[in-house]
């Protein structure tokens, strides 16, 4: 198995663009999982989805944010306009829900914003 | 509030030492608890978990212990390694939060040869 695809890797942009994160889970999984990572805020989870649903986006930082997940094999985190305190590492994450709660990470994009 | 903290930002052994890391948390709700390792430029992948039933489970050269009457969780890693470097994650799930897990702010484990 691939593992949890992201992409890009690196992004760099300037403020006010957009930006579209993207990510596979793995085939399978059911459970999908958007996480910023930042040395100030540590590993916080932004939003997740339970069969393509979104379940919890209380951790989405502002309307700035949004995600979608419009089937089971592909999921965007959008960031528009950006803002230079968007800058961090991306993570998503996958699991089988029915199978206990460990979730695979992918490799992360890490997001600049000048 | 909900909180999942380490006692020890930083951690360095000799090369062939256990090591031990801590951490505590204070939701008494939740039911599964994960430990995670990060390397550097890397996910966070999955090491070993345990669920609240549960006080002690064992991998390989790793063990995790669980004392829900202090909420305070452990990672023993036997005979460290210099691939053992990293930074190392608890995470705990809230019961009925679905798959949420509530991460701490890491512990970093330098090992020396």
């Amino acid at each position: 198995d691939a593992g949890v695809i992201q992409s890009p890797r690196h992004e760099v942009t300037e403020m006010g663009q957009e930006v579209t994160l993207r990510c596979k889970p793995i085939s399978g999984h059911n459970s999908l999982f958007w996480y910023r990572q930042t040395m100030m805020r540590g590993l916080e989870l932004l939003i997740y989805f339970n069969n393509n649903v979104p379940i919890d986006d209380s951790g989405m930082p502002e309307d700035r944010f949004s995600a979608k997940m419009p089937n089971a094999s592909f999921s965007t985190l959008k960031i528009q306009p950006s803002e230079p305190r968007d800058s961090a590492v991306y993570f998503c994450a996958s699991s089988l829900l029915t199978s206990g709660n460990e979730q695979y990470f992918g490799p992360g994009t890490r997001l600049t914003v000048t | 509030g909900e909180s999942v903290g380490l006692h020890l930002p930083t951690l360095s052994v000799q090369e062939g030492d256990n090591s031990i890391i801590n951490c505590a948390y204070s939701n008494s709700a939740s039911d599964y608890f994960i430990w995670y390792k990060q390397e550097s430029g890397k996910g966070p992948q999955f090491i070993i978990d345990i669920r609240s039933n549960m006080d002690k489970r064992q991998g390989q050269r790793v063990t995790v212990l669980l004392n829900k009457t202090v909420k305070h969780l452990s990672l023993q890693i036997a005979a460290t390694q210099p691939g053992d470097s990293a930074v190392y994650f608890c995470a705990e799930n809230p019961y009925n939060q679905g798959g949420k897990l509530i991460f701490g702010q890491g512990t970093e484990l330098s090992v020396k040869p």
